[in-house]
């Protein structure tokens, strides 16, 4: 592996089930991120974490959740997917948090709920 | 609120100069991000800023004015390559990105 993956690429999703989109990253970053993209509206943060151990919410929380067992994994889970959920997913990392924080990002998940 | 405005869309030819502009209101001031972002592909670094002036990097600059909010990025020597959507980022107060809406660029021959 190098940098970030994610799985799945893409998936159709009935309306109230359970999804986790995964994320992995192997450059040993201490700050992971994820965002939604949707058509005309900039980057939306979900959830991130600063560290293994941390997460914290971003602008777009609602009816997500995260977790972050340790440095490399940051899975994301929709409980009870709703349609209005349907976007591009990006995961993406960060060596640390503060000042100077470039970001790398997974190739993303194209998720439809229906 | 956190604001970020990018023109929607543009069209240059190619071999010419194009300049996208990106003005922002944040809590908060740590730095400006460009990336670039091809058509369903992930977004990738092009350029930060975090003082005043201009950073050159190959046919790629960008410039910020802090006290102006405002900031941009030339592109110079146009390749068809450059065809994507260009996106403005700002890291505010609390080291967060705020990300703006990106601008599409499109080249013609």
């Amino acid at each position: 592996i190098a940098g970030i993956t994610q799985a799945p690429t893409s998936q159709i999703l009935a309306a109230g089930r359970r999804m986790t989109l995964r994320c992995t990253q192997d450059m040993r970053h201490n700050a992971m991120y994820w965002y939604r993209q949707d058509l005309g509206l900039g980057l939306r943060l979900i959830h991130y974490s600063n560290t293994a151990g941390t997460t914290g919410k971003g602008e777009v929380p609602d009816g997500y959740s995260v977790s972050r067992a340790n440095t490399d994994d940051f899975p994301l889970t929709l409980a009870s997917a709703v349609p209005s959920q349907t976007s591009v997913y990006f995961c993406a990392s960060s060596a640390a948090s503060g000042y100077y924080n470039e970001q790398f990002f997974g190739p993303g998940t194209r998720l439809t709920v229906l | 609120g956190q604001n970020i405005d990018q023109p929607t869309e543009m069209t240059a030819t190619e071999g010419a100069i194009v300049q996208i502009n990106c003005t922002y209101q944040t809590s908060g001031f740590n730095g400006l991000f460009w990336y670039q972002q091809h058509a369903g592909e992930a977004p990738t670094f092009l350029s930060y800023n975090v003082l005043d002036g201009l950073e050159e990097k190959g046919r790629f600059s960008s410039f910020l004015s802090r006290s102006k909010g405002y900031s941009y990025l030339l592109l110079k020597e146009l390749q068809m390559k450059d065809s994507a959507s260009y996106l403005c980022a700002v890291t505010d107060s609390n080291y967060q990105l705020i990300w703006g809406a990106g601008t599409k660029l499109i080249i013609k021959p």
